[in-house]
């Protein structure tokens, strides 16, 4: 059965620190998306992504945050200068055009900022 | 108020047990609904869609109020391996395609 991948699966890093978080999604799903879920707290939206570019993104998503698809496959979080709060797991995940029953998460990542 | 709010728990229930979760929503216009489950720092993993008409899968039944903006889980003759936190989740109408929004999730532990 096809799956998202993550990678890393942890990742741990400097305050101010740039981090790249790395997702392979199913290979024909057309929607992609990143959530983060701190621990202890419910998991939230960041951003979507459709045609190569931002549908739509959240409060948390702000500068620091990027994304892209680079190759038609990667889809990458970026966080330009990581701060003490991003410490969370973070997950991708893809989805058909068939509506958001078929959108499916990865493993996450998980991040700690030091 | 909180855009979905559940029951955190954790309902403590012994093996056999019948139990029931319930979760609000605030955006009257959300288009769909679903209960996820997510194991303990594990990715959350779709467990059924909610509809109007109610639906079944087994030992688990969802029904949702539209009127009342009211979703619950019945979960009949509860297994060890139910034990998880259940998340309702929530597609709200918005430019972003299919973002979901959580519910903080209840904590389900069944015990033998």
């Amino acid at each position: 059965e096809p799956e998202v991948t993550q990678t890393p699966s942890h990742q741990v890093t400097q305050m101010g620190q740039e981090v790249i978080l790395r997702c392979v999604p199913i290979s024909n799903h057309l929607y992609f998306y990143w959530y983060r879920q701190i621990l202890g707290q419910k998991v939230e939206f960041l951003v979507s992504f459709y045609n190569n570019e931002i549908s739509e993104k959240s409060e948390i998503f702000d500068d620091q945050f990027s994304v892209e698809r680079p190759d038609g496959s990667n889809f990458t979080l970026k966080i330009r200068s990581t701060k003490l709060e991003d410490s969370a797991m973070y997950f991708c995940a893809s989805e058909t055009s068939k509506g958001p029953e078929t959108q499916y998460f990865g493993p996450g990542t998980r991040l700690l900022v030091l | 108020r909180k855009e979905v709010e559940q029951d955190p728990g954790p309902f403590n229930v012994p093996e056999g047990a019948t139990v029931a979760f319930n979760c609000t929503y605030s955006n009257s216009a959300s288009q769909s609904f679903f209960w996820y489950r997510q194991d303990c720092r594990k990715e959350p993993k779709l467990l059924m869609s909610v509809y109007s008409s109610g639906n079944e899968d087994g030992r688990f039944t969802a029904q949702l109020n539209r009127a009342s903006q009211y979703i619950s889980l019945l979960i009949r003759d509860s297994k060890l391996s139910d034990s998880a936190t259940y998340l309702c989740v929530v597609n709200p109408i918005s430019g972003g395609y299919n973002k979901l929004i959580f519910g903080a999730g209840t904590r389900l532990a069944v015990h033998p």
